[in-house]
């Protein structure tokens, strides 16, 4: 039973475009929302992270929203670009588990340009 | 330079033979944990590792064994590999207590043929 449901599985989007990946959970005991960006042949890296106590953050081009209320937190990644070309995981992490992360099954990005 | 290095980046074996990847890191971490990713499956974890000498099972941890003897190595050995693991392996570190991000090594691609 997979506790953190990503979608889409994968989805392609113009330069400049918005790119948007949802995540959904099951566990409220999870206290902190990372996401991780991989590129090909390579270990996944932290992009932005969340905690349950703010509804928003932004950094950059990248922005999580979080409704704790649904159980459900979003990537919206702003003006798309070809080096956003990658796979992206969401992740859910339980303080009381140590740092155990349950990931999504990711998500595929490909930016046309 | 922080990171978490593994060993090899890619290996095919035969069914049977025993092996170890590697792992190491250099930023002092107390908690390491080894995942695999497979496709739509995001990443698993594997075994952990709170300190020395402490280990403990993650969510598929049959056909797999580790050791924590050092702080900054975490060995991950396959007794008797078998081709359902086949699959991309990540080491990552982090500083224990809850907070602070997960760094992953490059991940090594193994098959068993």
């Amino acid at each position: 039973q997979q506790q953190v449901k990503q979608s889409p599985q994968s989805l392609i989007v113009q330069k400049g475009g918005i790119s948007i990946i949802n995540c959904a959970y099951e566990n409220t005991a999870f206290d902190y929302f990372p996401w991780y960006q991989q590129f090909p042949g390579k270990g996944p890296a932290l992009l932005i992270a969340i905690r349950p106590d703010v509804s928003e953050k932004k950094e950059g081009r990248f922005t999580i929203s979080f409704n704790k209320s649904a159980k459900q937190f979003s990537l919206h990644i702003m003006d798309s670009q070809p080096g956003d070309s990658a796979t992206y995981f969401c992740a859910a992490r339980r303080g009381a588990a140590g740092n155990k992360l349950t990931f999504g099954g990711g998500t595929r990005v490909l930016v046309k340009p | 330079e922080a990171q978490v290095t593994q060993n090899p980046r890619y290996l095919i074996t035969v069914t049977g033979k025993k092996l170890t990847v590697t792992c190491s890191q250099n930023m002092n971490h107390e908690y390491m944990s080894w995942y695999r990713q497979d496709p739509g499956l995001g990443l698993r974890q594997i075994y952990y590792s709170m300190n020395v000498e402490v280990t403990d099972k993650g969510d598929v941890p049959e056909g797999y064994k580790v050791s924590r003897k050092e702080k900054r190595n975490f060995p991950l050995i396959l007794e008797s590999p078998s081709p359902n693991q086949t699959s991309l392996y990540f080491c990552a570190s982090s500083l224990s207590g809850g907070g602070g991000e997960a760094f992953f090594g490059q991940g090594t691609r193994l098959t068993v043929v």
